[in-house]
This record gives structure tokens, C-alpha cells and sequence, in this order.
């Protein structure tokens, strides 16, 4: 098992370019989540999958936010016209709902994104 | 309007000794809790987490109590260890109702010191 995995780790970007994040999961999770965090604060939710279907997106993800999983795999997360507000570091988490109970989230190492 | 509120900063505790770190939280819909560790430059881990239907759930070092009339539940770690410096923030979700992305706090930054 490889865990979360994302790509880029860092991406410096100037203000008005777009930029595309990517996260692939642990294989057999069928529910993918993406979070931004900034300095002092908790990671805060922005949209999640169960499978290839977004079944959320927070009031925090504005229009120019997409984020995709087509196939329920991979997942891409792309910001348009990026502003220096977006600077932040940008977390995916999976997991897979047991029957059991335990829902558990686990986390990718992030995309650190930098807006000059 | 923070609905999970860690309200200490920072705490120090030595090497050895047993680590508290709280959380509260505001929304009586929350079902499922969970504690996370950060590394800097690392995503957060997960630790323990405990379900709204139990007050205690315990794993090695690692115990959480969740107290539902107040709202409230503490992480224990006994005995600390150097290594458990880092970053721990309470998260909660609706997740018994079907309801899973999760909420945080802004994290407590442990200390431990040998």
C-alpha cells in the first residue's frame, strides 16, 4: 500500500495563471476528499468523490475551482486565473467507509501552492 | 463560526509524563471524531478516532475520551515521547449519518521535552 500520493509538491505560480494539482488515492478507496489548509489554521473542506461522482463542494470553493475524478481513480483539482489568496497548501485525503464503521480519512502529503 | 475549537495554542509537557490535549465542539450533529498528528511540510496522520455511540476508545499510548453533554473530548497520551512533537488537531464529521467530510480545529503544537 503506497498511501496518498500528489503531485506537484510545491508549484510557484504568478498571479493569473492556472494551475492543475493531481492526487491519486489508496487504490481500493472509493471516496476521495480535497482540503486546503493555511498558515495557523485546520485544513478546511472544499469538495469530495464517491467514485467518479462530486457529492459536495463547500461555499469556500469558488468558481474558478474545478476539481474532476473521472473513472473514480486519480482526481485533478484546478484553479483558474489564480489570485494570492489562493496561496496555500492543498490536501487530499481517501477513504473507504467500512461496514463495520470507521471512517477514517487519510492524507496525502500536499500541494504546497505559492502565488506571487 | 468555529464549530471544532482547540483552545490552547501550544502545550509542553516533559518526557514521560502524560499529555491532555482538548477539543470542543459546537454542532450537536457531529457523530464521529477523530485526532490527527502534522509533521511540518507532511500531511496530517491519523491517530484514534471514536464514535459518538462510545466514551472511550484507546489504541497503545493513545487514549480519546469524548464527553457528549458537554461537547467535548481530550486526547491522552501516556507516557510522551520526543517523537509525538508535532501538530495535533481534533477533527469531527456527521459521518454515522452519512454526512463525512470533516471539520477541524486549528491544532494544538505539542511540545515534549526530554
Amino acid at each position: 500500500d503506497t498511501g496518498v500520493s500528489q503531485d506537484p509538491r510545491h508549484k510557484i505560480t504568478k498571479r493569473g495563471q492556472n494551475v492543475t494539482f493531481r492526487c491519486d488515492p489508496i487504490s481500493e478507496h472509493n471516496r476521495l476528499y480535497w482540503y486546503r489548509q493555511t498558515l495557523g489554521q485546520g485544513p478546511e473542506f472544499l469538495t469530495y468523490f464517491q467514485n467518479e461522482a462530486q457529492l459536495e463542494k463547500s461555499r469556500l470553493l469558488s468558481d474558478r475551482f474545478s476539481a474532476e475524478r473521472p473513472k473514480g481513480s486519480f482526481s485533478t483539482l484546478e484553479i483558474q486565473r489564480t489570485e494570492q489568496g489562493d496561496s496555500a497548501m492543498y490536501l487530499c485525503a481517501s477513504s473507504f467507509p467500512p461496514a463495520g464503521g470507521g471512517y477514517e480519512q487519510y492524507f496525502g502529503p500536499g500541494t504546497r501552492l505559492t502565488v506571487t | 463560526d468555529q464549530q471544532v475549537k482547540q483552545n490552547s495554542p501550544s502545550l509542553s509537557v516533559q518526557e514521560g509524563r502524560i499529555s491532555i490535549l482538548n477539543c470542543d465542539y459546537t454542532n450537536s450533529m457531529f457523530d464521529y471524531f477523530l485526532w490527527y498528528k502534522k509533521y511540518p511540510a507532511e500531511g496530517p496522520t491519523f491517530l484514534i478516532s471514536i464514535s459518538s455511540i462510545k466514551d472511550k476508545n484507546e489504541d497503545g499510548r493513545f487514549t480519546v475520551f469524548l464527553n457528549k453533554s458537554a461537547k467535548h473530548l481530550s486526547l491522552h497520551i501516556v507516557p510522551s515521547q520526543p517523537g509525538d512533537s508535532a501538530v495535533y488537531f481534533c477533527a469531527a464529521s456527521s459521518a454515522l449519518s452519512g454526512n463525512t467530510p470533516l471539520v477541524f480545529g486549528k491544532g494544538t503544537r505539542l511540545s515534549v521535552i526530554a
